[in-house]
């Protein structure tokens, strides 16, 4: 699977749109990207995925470059719940589902 | 929808004994489960996936006789610490993908944290 790399923190105030990036410079073409999140001493919660096009749910919106070598996670507007850590994954679609979680980035949405 | 449990959700035992860790998916048939392990300040690291009515397979330096994972029923899997040791203290969170849907994503479990005295 792809590797995936994202900034270790971000900042954002809230009510503003939080941007987090991920590059998967590495990914191929049956690899979708997925996003989750964890807040602290909880289990993961799916946000979003994509294969190719832009995708937006009540959530978040995620949009994958043309050559999907990198992605961006919008939060459009930003509350302090949305505190957490943010995961991309790359995934292949027929490697049993397996996920293979990098690093993350912290956001912290500050008042 | 779409919802996994675990139970417990917090156990403390003495070293050298075994604890069973529960995952249920509640509202759906799991094909598979996976297992994943989380020391503090850590990303999630999967140790294992389960298929329902096979052996589990695990990922690389993940002892199978230490972390024992049954898928006996399509929506349970249980992973058993063998005699635990303080290092194996960790936050297992356990995942499931709907049966019948290969593009699913995983739902994850809200995590069972396990303190070795």
């Amino acid at each position: 699977d792809a590797k995936t790399t994202q900034p270790p923190s971000m900042d954002c105030a809230e009510g503003r749109a939080a941007n987090l990036p991920c590059n998967h410079s590495t990914i191929s073409g049956n690899e979708y990207v997925y996003w989750y999140r964890q807040i602290h001493s909880q289990g993961p919660q799916y946000i979003i995925h994509g294969l190719k096009n832009n995708e937006t749910n009540e959530m978040a919106s995620l949009i994958i470059t043309e050559d999907r070598k990198s992605s961006t996670l919008i939060l459009p507007h930003a509350t302090l719940r949305d505190t957490a850590v943010y995961y991309c994954i790359v995934r292949a679609l027929y490697n049993f589902n397996k996920f293979y979680f990098g690093s993350g980035t912290k956001l912290n949405v500050k008042p | 929808g779409a919802v996994v449990s675990q139970h417990p959700s917090w156990v403390i035992c003495k070293s050298g004994t075994s604890v069973k860790i529960e995952c249920r998916s509640l509202d759906f048939q799991a094909t598979t489960m996976f297992w994943y392990r989380q020391f503090p300040k850590q990303s999630l690291m999967l140790m294992a996936t389960s298929n329902e009515g096979s052996k589990a397979t695990y990922e690389q330096g993940v002892e199978k006789d230490k972390f024992l994972i049954n898928h006996a029923s399509l929506t349970l899997s249980t992973l058993t610490v063998t005699s635990a040791h303080p290092e194996d203290s960790s936050f297992y969170i356990c995942s499931a993908t709907r049966r019948g849907r290969t593009t699913d994503t995983q739902y994850f479990g809200p995590g069972t944290r396990l303190t070795v005295l």
